[in-house]
């Protein structure tokens, strides 16, 4: 079934710090990919998407590329801040239905 | 605005208690959606209504009913919880059914002693 594989972590990374977050789902159709992030206590919040193949989806400094060959949509961020510290989750849309299929979630704390 | 609001953000109830929680958007968006999560988990959907009629039920014990008055007001009733029912339940909306994005509240804390 459709499923979504990311990295869980957790990871501690230092102010600066380049970031990435491996992300990789099974290939049924050409699902739309999503990132939440989720910052202590709160709900989920959209980061960023992408639709179909190629596609990049930016939002703060967050960048993930829908990478169609590698079935993958990793996020990297070029320089994190202590803000950033939260738990993000991949997602894909399971084709032909209302649901969103979630990875398990990577939980970052970024340190001054 | 791309605005989910929930209410109450937190709660306590006994397992003999009956409670409600309430979402609640104004986006004009025809899905919504409750999702349960556990601590260090990700979400786990429970029911969604597509243009305010049931479309899935995740196979929830039926101490949890949804109910969507109108398109921009969905509820989940509790009765006769367990302990192991204590999680954030978080609600969403997206602006049509099938394979659109998702927006999320900021959850209600559910605690059942």
């Amino acid at each position: 079934g459709d499923s979504v594989t990311q990295m869980e972590g957790p990871v501690t990374l230092s102010e600066e710090a380049f970031l990435t977050i491996n992300c990789t789902y099974t290939a049924t159709g050409y699902p739309s990919l999503f990132w939440y992030v989720q910052y202590p206590g709160e709900g989920l919040q959209l980061l960023l998407k992408a639709t179909k193949a190629d596609d990049k989806g930016s939002n703060k400094g967050f960048e993930a590329t829908y990478r169609k060959e590698t079935t993958s949509f990793h996020l990297e961020k070029g320089s994190v801040q202590v803000s950033d510290s939260a738990v993000y989750f991949c997602a894909r849309a399971q084709g032909g239905s209302e649901k969103l299929v979630f990875g398990k979630g990577m939980k970052l704390t970024v340190n001054p | 605005d791309t605005e989910v609001t929930q209410t109450p953000k937190h709660l306590v109830m006994g397992m003999t208690n009956k409670k409600s929680l309430k979402c609640e958007q104004h986006m004009g968006h025809r899905a919504m959606y409750w999702y349960k999560q556990k601590a260090k988990k990700p979400p786990e959907l429970m029911f969604v209504y597509s243009y305010e009629k049931l479309s899935i039920n995740e196979s929830v014990p039926s101490r949890f009913s949804p109910e969507c008055p109108n398109s921009s007001l969905l509820n989940l009733h509790l009765h006769a919880l367990q302990p192991e029912d204590s999680a954030l339940y978080l609600c969403a909306s997206s602006p049509r059914p099938f394979t659109d994005t998702q927006y999320f509240g900021p959850g209600t804390r559910l605690t059942v002693l």
